[in-house]
């Protein structure tokens, strides 16, 4: 069974202070893993999708790398408007996108 | 349309009654997919339409639940003679269906049963 597992469950960072959030997983094959933000009360927010082991990509502050096991959400000199919560989830190969998600680790950035 | 859209953003309603939520995909996206989300829960999958092809239901957790999608575009997801514990955000995605690509998820449903 495909499982997702996301570190810390919660954390809290002072503006500016980089870190990095952890997305372990264990599926038989990987189409793909992503990378949301989900602020509270809405949707999920599409950040990545990383396809094969030492991919990366990086948008902003936000930089998330991947290898056969687990994927990083590094986070450079957060700002506030950084907190939410974010999401892991990954696409197994085989049949179609059924995909699993973690439970998300929830970041709060003080100014 | 620009995104995903679901309605009604929130819905109250007393137990043992039935209640129906919406869904309008990316326009031209062939797969969607419906989740629910509990309060410190991550995303539970409950049933996906890639075109005309049968729906996978796997994830519906009762026989209360059910869901079509009409046209190939809007969805439904009818809750019948609701409970308490179906209380939590409604999601709905969409894709391209064309393979690796991105669910593009709308702003969910609140739905609160008393």
């Amino acid at each position: 069974e495909d499982q997702v597992t996301q570190s810390p469950e919660a954390l809290r960072l002072q503006e500016g202070e980089s870190s990095s959030l952890n997305c372990s997983y264990t599926v038989s094959g990987l189409r793909g893993l992503f990378w949301y933000r989900q602020d509270p009360g809405k949707g999920p927010e599409f950040l990545f999708t990383l396809y094969s082991a030492g991919e990366e990509k990086e948008k902003e502050r936000l930089k998330a790398t991947l290898t056969k096991k687990e994927s990083f959400l590094h986070i450079t000199a957060p700002k506030p408007e950084d907190s939410a919560t974010y999401l892991c989830a990954v696409n197994p190969t085989g049949g179609y996108q059924k995909v699993t998600f973690g439970t998300g680790t929830k970041l709060q950035v003080i100014p | 349309g620009a995104g995903v859209s679901q309605s009604p953003s929130n819905k109250v309603t007393e137990k043992g009654k039935d209640v129906e939520l919406r869904c309008d995909p990316i326009s031209g996206h062939t797969a969607l997919y419906w989740y629910r989300q509990s309060l410190g829960q991550g995303l539970e999958f409950l049933i996906y339409f890639q075109g005309n092809s049968a729906p996978d239901k796997s994830g519906l957790p009762s026989d209360r639940f059910s869901a079509e999608r009409t046209g190939g575009s809007v969805s439904t997801l009818t809750i019948q003679r609701t409970q308490q514990e179906d209380s939590a955000v409604y999601l709905c995605a969409s894709s391209s269906g064309q393979g690796r690509e991105t669910q593009y998820f709308g702003p969910g449903t609140r739905l609160l049963v008393l």
